[in-house]
């Protein structure tokens, strides 16, 4: 079956302790993406990467980081988290990141609280 | 930048009744994409139904159908016979045109609720 698997969840952590929520996808997908979402804000990206080894800023990177080592595989970390990085995280990912008319394909979120 | 309105936080419709979401957006493209999403409590972002600019015809699946008036900037939701399952938190989501990066602008949501 066609996914995008993200783990954790669920996760409460405290400040300052380095987390990563894992996404990983099986449909040979080039473009992957972190979103988060906040109430009353909508969806807002994080990171996102057209390739791998291949990655970039979005409108929400600060206190993020992001790698790409392999095409199924866009870890977000957060190296020193605070409580204004409690939100649900959402991976997601297309074929290419420049092809026309192709759908994102979304993980089922990560509920993440920061202590 | 791109921007997405969604100017009603919340609706509510009658079960098997007709409903209409709201969405504005604004850009100096003229190729671009438009989506809307539906989020059920499940938190899963599911994708409802998907509208390319240069299409004048307007997308149409099953009971959703979109009015996309392009001069007007404006891409609203049809939901036609509602049922309980509709309810949701629906976003509006555009994106730029081939040939760009595929980052999707999201409204902040309109959350329907179906009465029976």
């Amino acid at each position: 079956e066609a996914q995008v698997t993200q783990n954790p969840r669920y996760l409460i952590t405290v400040t300052g302790k380095k987390l990563t929520v894992t996404c990983s996808q099986n449909m040979n997908h080039e473009y992957m993406s972190w979103y988060r979402q906040d109430p009353g804000l909508g969806l807002r990206q994080i990171y996102y990467s057209m390739n791998v080894e291949v990655t970039d800023k979005g409108d929400v990177p600060e206190g993020y980081k992001v790698s790409r080592k392999e095409k199924r595989n866009f870890p977000l970390i957060l190296e020193s988290p605070s409580p204004n990085q409690t939100s649900l995280y959402f991976c997601a990912s297309s074929l290419s990141g420049r092809g026309r008319n192709q759908p994102q394909h979304f993980g089922d979120g990560t509920r993440l609280s920061i202590l | 930048a791109q921007t997405v309105t969604q100017s009603q936080p919340e609706m509510s419709v009658q079960e098997a009744e007709t409903v209409t979401l709201s969405c504005t957006y604004d850009t100096s493209e003229s190729d671009y994409y438009l989506f809307w999403y539906k989020q059920p409590p499940s938190r899963q972002m599911i994708l409802v139904i998907r509208q390319e600019a240069y299409k004048q015809q307007n997308a149409t699946e099953n009971r959703f159908s979109v009015n996309f008036q392009k001069a007007a900037k404006s891409f609203s939701l049809k939901i036609s016979d509602s049922q309980l399952g509709d309810a949701a938190m629906y976003f509006c989501a555009y994106r730029r045109g081939p040939g760009t990066a595929s980052k999707l602008t999201f409204g902040t949501g309109t959350r329907l609720q179906v009465t029976l």
